[in-house]
């Protein structure tokens, strides 16, 4: 079956770069999820969108900018990188329920790993 | 985590043998889902249970909740060497929509 796909798998910049992040959802899943992992820490909410909508923010710095695509695929934007901000970059999508989702049902892709130098 | 706590923090167990680990969390829920993760790699989604369930079954995996005291459990049956991996519950909830709020993670070790 197919996954959600994250690119790139590794990334490595420096402080005050640039980074894009992307995110292709599940075929037909329309909601998509930003979260961030720290090293030993629990994955957090950054921001959501639904039908290329922003739906919901969380804890996003404002250096951070996100978007969805008309093809549904989703970027995150970072700028300014600091040392704090390296960390496991997930994405995870759902179907909503009218398109018989189960109830939030959120499927991970494989994350991206940043790290600020 | 702002929502909850995982118990125990880390789990060494015996491979064959079963292992269990609790979530906890702090306010109403819509649904408690159970993910893995090996280390330093991605969520894979387990299960999900709705606030209006008590009890789940998929394979080796049994799930309970109890909504009155706010946690779950997550029992492994006969546990294998593969089993070896950091588990997470992670709640939705009316207040919150359908953002996910993730437990701190049981770290489970299977030894062969």
């Amino acid at each position: 079956a197919a996954g959600v796909i994250q690119s790139p798998r590794h990334l490595i910049k420096e402080k005050r770069e640039t980074a894009t992040l992307k995110c292709y959802p599940i075929p037909r899943h329309d909601t998509v999820y930003w979260y961030q992992q720290g090293p030993g820490q629990d994955p957090q909410f950054l921001i959501s969108f639904y039908e290329k909508m922003q739906s919901d923010k969380g804890s996003i710095p404002d250096r951070f900018s996100a978007q969805q695509f008309s093809d549904y695929h989703s970027e995150l934007n970072m700028s300014s990188l600091e040392l704090g901000d390296s960390a496991l970059y997930f994405c995870a999508s759902s179907l909503p329920l009218v398109a018989g989702g189960l109830y939030n049902e959120q499927f991970f892709g494989p994350g991206t790993r940043l790290t600020v130098l | 985590s702002q929502q909850g706590e995982e118990d125990p923090q880390a789990l060494s167990i015996q491979e064959g043998e079963n292992a269990t680990m609790n979530c906890s969390y702090k306010t109403s829920i819509n649904n408690l889902q159970w993910y893995r993760q090996n280390s330093g790699r991605g969520l894979v989604h387990l299960i999900l249970i709705r606030s209006n369930e008590r009890e789940k079954h998929s394979g080796r995996l049994r799930v309970t909740l109890d909504t009155s005291k706010k946690s779950s459990s997550l029992l492994i049956t006969a546990s294998r060497a593969a089993d070896t991996a950091s588990y997470f519950c992670a709640t939705d909830g009316e207040t919150s929509g359908s953002r996910l709020t993730f437990g701190e993670g049981t770290q489970l070790t299977v030894n062969p």
